[in-house]
């Protein structure tokens, strides 16, 4: 199947600070991305639509100002938590769409705020 | 509010049978439905996804969607304890933006 990385994988750092999460297609060109979180024990939730070129798309109740997103080429798509809090603890996801529908999630990243 | 509704398990059934998880989703414009395995602390794996009504069959798997029902099921044919996860059932929504809308999960357990 298609290939999608995170980086890092796990991060932690002090409340305050922002945290880059770095998302890639390896084998492919994604024009879009997605950006999901997840809780412990609960289900995926959609964060914004990252579209190369152009604008993130937020979701109802995501805060644009705290998570930037940029699509800067066809094969990457980065995540910046900025001033980050104990409650943006969490997994954070991202997928992209080879052919569509398809799409392929990357590995994840868990943020740990202190 | 769009909702998509799984039941949450576990479902347990012994290794060799076959385990149908099923899902309901409010959403009447929704295109493509696709089924995710997410193993504990690891992100979704793709098991397929099915856009017609009728079955779809890749290996062990078959998909099933009614869209007049709004229910889409997966079964599992032949189960392995390998295939024990959490399986999400996943709508498009009818716009062409392709954002999933995932359902809670459910969670299978495969007994040797």
């Amino acid at each position: 199947g298609a290939v999608v990385s995170q980086h890092p994988s796990r991060v932690i750092c002090k409340s305050g600070t922002s945290v880059k999460i770095e998302c890639r297609s390896l084998d492919f060109q994604a024009t879009t991305m997605f950006w999901y979180r997840q809780f412990p024990k609960k289900s995926l939730m959609l964060m914004a639509t990252s579209n190369e070129g152009s604008k993130a798309t937020y979701e109802q109740g995501v805060e644009k100002d705290k998570f930037l997103i940029n699509h800067a080429s066809l094969t990457l798509s980065t995540l910046t938590v900025t001033s980050a809090h104990p409650e943006d603890s969490s997994f954070y996801i991202c997928s992209a769409i080879r052919l569509a529908p398809e799409q392929f999630f990357g590995p994840g990243t868990r943020l740990t705020v202190l | 509010q769009k909702e998509v509704e799984q039941n949450s398990g576990p479902l347990s059934v012994p290794e060799g049978a076959i385990a149908s998880l099923n899902c309901t989703y409010s959403d009447r414009g929704s295109q493509s439905f696709f089924w995710y395995r997410q193993y504990s602390g690891k992100s979704p794996e793709l098991i397929m996804f099915i856009y017609s009504n009728g079955d779809k069959e890749d290996g062990r798997f078959t998909a099933q969607l009614n869209k007049a029902s709004q229910y889409v099921s997966l079964l599992i044919r032949d189960s392995q304890p390998s295939d024990s996860a959490t399986y999400l059932c996943a709508p498009t929504g009818e716009d062409s933006s392709y954002k999933l809308i995932f359902g809670s999960g459910t969670r299978l357990l495969v007994r040797p």
